[in-house]
């Protein structure tokens, strides 16, 4: 398969552990963005990263969390001290942007965190 | 905030066609209608996008109007595999392409 794949794909933590995810992108696609969804709302925008550079960040990432894409191919997103107000799914998208034209972005099947 | 709206569900029946509305009146000439899908428990899946013009794939059509307000993404023969949250989203060529969603629309299909 290669499309975009998320590890974990269910992570149960206590409250104030740190936890990690990892994205590999589709193969050559130059950008990575994160997204978070909670129950019965639609995913919500974290971050995006251009090849290495992250361009992007929502008000959303506090300063407990931290995201990189160290080599432009595979992203990893910590989040430091975790709270409950942190469970929710996480889901990584990848695109392929050549030129000014509007790339489409492609997700993965998503982290689960529980913090109990 | 999302600058599309569109109804919180809808049911089909299965075999028939599923034709979901969305309203985008606050649409800029630049901006592209994009339709993802959500199943259960899943990761969004890109079904299609289009600016002005009408467009077709493999898996649906998208008709916008004219004035480019509305659209409406159209399965030409639902099946169960189809339930899932339908998102419909305007976004910028070029820029930011951070994805805003919606609520969506809870497509259910019935056999």
């Amino acid at each position: 398969d290669t499309g975009v794949s998320q590890n974990p794909r269910h992570k149960i933590t206590k409250r104030g552990q740190n936890v990690t995810f990892r994205c590999d992108p589709i193969s050559e696609h130059n950008r990575l963005y994160w997204y978070r969804q909670t129950l019965g709302q639609g995913p919500e925008f974290l971050t995006y990263f251009q090849n290495e550079a992250q361009l992007e960040k929502s008000r959303l990432l506090s300063d407990r969390f931290s995201a990189e894409r160290p080599k432009g191919s595979f992203s990893t997103l910590e989040i430091q001290r975790t709270e409950q107000g942190d469970s929710a799914m996480y889901l990584c998208a990848s695109s392929k942007i050549e030129d000014r034209s509007t790339d489409t972005q492609y997700f993965g099947p998503g982290t689960r965190l529980t913090v109990l | 905030d999302a600058k599309t709206t569109q109804p919180p569900s809808m049911d089909c029946a299965e075999g028939r066609a599923a034709n979901l509305p969305c309203n985008h009146s606050t649409i800029s000439g630049n901006e592209y209608v994009y339709w993802y899908r959500q199943i259960h428990s899943q990761g969004p899946q890109y079904i299609i996008h289009g600016l002005k013009n009408n467009e077709t794939n493999e898996m649906a059509s998208l008709i916008i109007t004219e004035d480019r307000k509305s659209s409406t993404l159209i399965l030409p023969h639902a099946t169960l595999r189809d339930t899932a949250v339908y998102y419909c989203i305007a976004r910028p060529q070029g820029g930011s392409e951070k994805l805003v969603f919606g609520k969506g629309t809870k497509l259910t299909v019935n056999p």
